[in-house]
């Protein structure tokens, strides 16, 4: 079984509708992140968390929430979706404080808004 | 806005030759990841390599750190058309975690 998955897998929605997206992982991990992809960009953090209740933003975290209720899981919200808020979703998680640490990263969540 | 940046954007080779990618960054670092990403997939942790390292290696894979001139290089050797993907760096200053992603290197391999 995966250590990090998301769900869905892909979404269609379109303009002004909330939709959360889902992510839960068995690693045991304290901290994780959600990042968007866009083509010819990379990644783009949009928020992080280093324990449960703890939340702070990414580069990039206008137009999204986040939920942290447990260890396991943490959610990525859209208020309200918008056509540039298209791109491939992921979440990830890591173990270690600053420095040396990897990231460990879901399948992904393919968000189409039109 | 993005640290690392990936050189070339795409490159093609043959199967069995040796690939070659560069990564600069523009702050200082305190370790540097090479990540890989198949197609519509998850990245894939391949190699850190930490600021006061000059080379490391990982099975088919070596990495070097230039942090005098913030940059970085990873070179798969004998390489396999499975080595086909997308290759990231993440360089990570420290600082609250903030791990910033260049936009990558496509790596072909053709059979």
């Amino acid at each position: 079984d995966a250590d990090v998955t998301q769900t869905p897998r892909n979404r269609i929605t379109k303009t002004g509708k909330r939709i959360m997206l889902e992510c839960s992982q068995t690693k045991g991990h304290d901290r994780m992140y959600w990042y968007r992809q866009d083509p010819g960009l990379g990644l783009r953090l949009i928020y992080y968390s280093f324990d449960v209740k703890d939340i702070n933003k990414g580069e990039i975290s206008d137009g999204y929430s986040v939920s942290r209720q447990a260890q396991a899981k943490f959610s990525l919200s859209l208020e309200s979706a918008i056509p540039n808020q298209t791109a491939l979703y992921f979440c990830a998680t890591s173990a270690a404080w600053g420095g040396q640490e990897t990231q460990y990263f879901g399948p992904g969540t393919r968000l189409l808004v039109l | 806005s993005q640290q690392g940046e990936e050189d070339p954007q795409a490159l093609s080779i043959q199967e069995g030759e040796n690939a070659t990618m560069n990564c600069s960054y523009k702050t200082s670092i305190n370790n540097l990841q090479w990540y890989r990403q198949n197609s519509g997939r998850g990245l894939v942790h391949l190699i850190l390599i930490r600021s006061n390292e000059r080379e490391k290696h990982s099975g088919r894979l070596r990495v070097t750190l230039d942090t005098s001139k913030k940059s970085s290089s990873l070179l798969i050797t004998a390489s396999r058309a499975a080595d086909t993907a997308s290759y990231f760096c993440a360089t990570d200053g420290g600082n609250n975690n903030d791990m910033r992603f260049g936009a990558g290197t496509r790596l072909t391999v053709k059979p």
